[in-house]
């Protein structure tokens, strides 16, 4: 199975500021990479698929990039309604795996 | 408008087994497949499996796959997950998804809580 390791599992920010979240994979997965956003109660949401595209309706403050183990994803200025839990999902092979989350918290 | 309604919550013993509905519109059920992914309370998003709405074919991960069972019923664009001999920690929200052709998923389903409690 691949594994998925996002950092950090927490981080505290401000409206405004420039957020990145990491995630690794234990084996190379090309730009076979969606990220996530989930808030509480909910189902998560699609962000961005194949590492860097950007689904439909999301705003440009988000964006991904990274190919091949290791991936990026950075709100270039966080907005309140961000404040959310952020997972990495790799779309290589069977068994789909996912990161372990970030919770962006408000500083 | 793609919609995913799931059957509502479920409370079973320890050892027993549930079935939770996902039921599909709004597509062509049988040019897509589902996954079902679960959610421990507090705790990230764990997929569980895939089945093909066009020929019933599923792909299980390693660890549900003496348990679990997911069957389509393509009269009523319904999926079925059944997960057996239950234990407490599979006390879980559980979602079924919509492949959208390159295990993304853009649509997913309410959620069913299952609480497992004796």
């Amino acid at each position: 199975d691949i594994q998925m390791t996002q950092s950090p599992s927490s981080v505290s920010a401000s409206v405004g500021d420039r957020v990145t979240i990491t995630c690794r994979a234990s084996q190379g997965i090309a730009g076979w990479l969606a990220w996530y956003q989930q808030k509480p109660g909910k189902a998560p949401k699609l962000l961005i698929f194949s590492a860097s595209t950007l689904q439909s309706g999301v705003p440009s403050r988000f964006s991904g990039s990274g190919s091949g183990t290791d991936f990026t994803l950075t709100i270039s200025s966080l907005q309140p309604e961000d404040f959310a839990t952020y997972y990495c999902q790799q779309a290589n092979s069977f068994p789909l795996t996912f990161g372990g989350g970030t919770k962006v918290e408000i500083k | 408008q793609v919609q995913l309604v799931q059957s509502g919550a479920e409370v079973k013993k320890p050892g027993a087994s549930v079935r939770v509905s996902c039921k599909a519109s709004g597509f062509t059920f049988t040019s897509y497949g589902i996954s079902w992914v679960r959610q421990a309370p507090g705790q990230g998003l764990e997929w569980m499996g895939w089945i093909s709405g066009y020929n019933d074919n599923a792909d299980y991960a390693q660890r549900f796959q003496a348990r679990v069972t997911m069957t389509t019923d393509t009269s009523t664009s319904t999926v079925y997950m059944e997960l057996r001999s239950l234990r407490s920690d599979d006390t879980a929200v559980y979602y079924c998804a919509r492949d959208d052709g390159s295990s993304w998923y853009t649509y997913w389903g309410q959620g069913t809580l299952v609480t497992v409690s004796s």
